[in-house]
């Protein structure tokens, strides 16, 4: 089975700071990991996924995410927080792709980002 | 143009009462996917369709019904709502025929209210 854990319900960064959103993944298989941005009453964007290859992905909005095995971590960071950066954030697993899981994704709890001027 | 649309947006209803939610995709893509994001924002997947076929059926109550005309629409028909069935439905569709590798792209969500 797989599962997601995202450190922080609540994850509180001043203008211009470090974004560091944490996400620690289980599964049995080579995973394949996402993280999605939801704007309050919109519905889900992905920032970035990795699936194979390169261990560190960029993704939309200055946002990237290492894969590292070892850890089991797929944490999200950018460089320098933005007012607009304000959401909740969802890492999620997709599931081993044989046909009765139909590659649904597993989410974790969510990450709510407030940016403070 | 909209990838993934869902109607309606808001929903308002009594306890008891049938309603349905429509979901449609201009991808092209094979698979078609209902979530459920509760009052807490925590988002599990309901059902999942891929090209018109059943293939992921998550423990829900069998008053929900999902239904596939083709492979662009997924609709959800919900009978005898109940107060905890209130929470924000997301249509969802993806390419799972190349190898999972795919995106799933989200559709706006719809936010049922059970009286």
């Amino acid at each position: 089975a797989q599962s997601v854990t995202q450190l922080g319900s609540h994850v509180s960064v001043s203008e211009g700071a470090l974004v560091l959103l944490r996400c620690n993944y289980s599964s049995s298989v080579p995973p394949y990991l996402f993280w999605y941005v939801q704007y309050p009453n919109q519905g889900l964007q992905l920032l970035l996924k990795y699936t194979t290859g390169a261990t560190l992905v960029k993704g939309i909005n200055g946002f990237e995410a290492e894969f590292k095995k070892s850890e089991t971590s797929f944490h999200l960071t950018k460089p320098s927080a933005h007012m607009s950066d304000a959401a909740e954030y969802f890492c999620a697993v997709r599931a081993a792709l044989i046909y009765n899981q139909g590659g649904k994704l597993i989410f974790g709890q969510g990450t709510e980002l407030s940016v403070k001027p | 143009d909209t990838a993934v649309s869902q109607t309606p947006k808001y929903l308002v209803t009594q306890m008891g009462n049938d309603k349905s939610i429509k979901c449609e995709q201009n991808l092209g893509h094979d698979t078609m996917y209902w979530y459920k994001q509760d009052s807490k924002k925590f988002l599990k997947i309901m059902f999942s369709y891929n090209n018109k076929e059943l293939i992921i059926n998550e423990t829900v109550p069998n008053r929900f019904s999902p239904k596939s005309p083709d492979k662009a629409h997924l609709n959800l028909h919900i009978n005898s709502l109940e107060l905890g069935d209130s929470a924000v439905y997301f249509c969802a569709s993806s390419q799972v025929a190349s190898g999972g590798r795919d995106e799933q792209f989200f559709g706006p969500g719809t936010r049922l209210t059970v009286l």
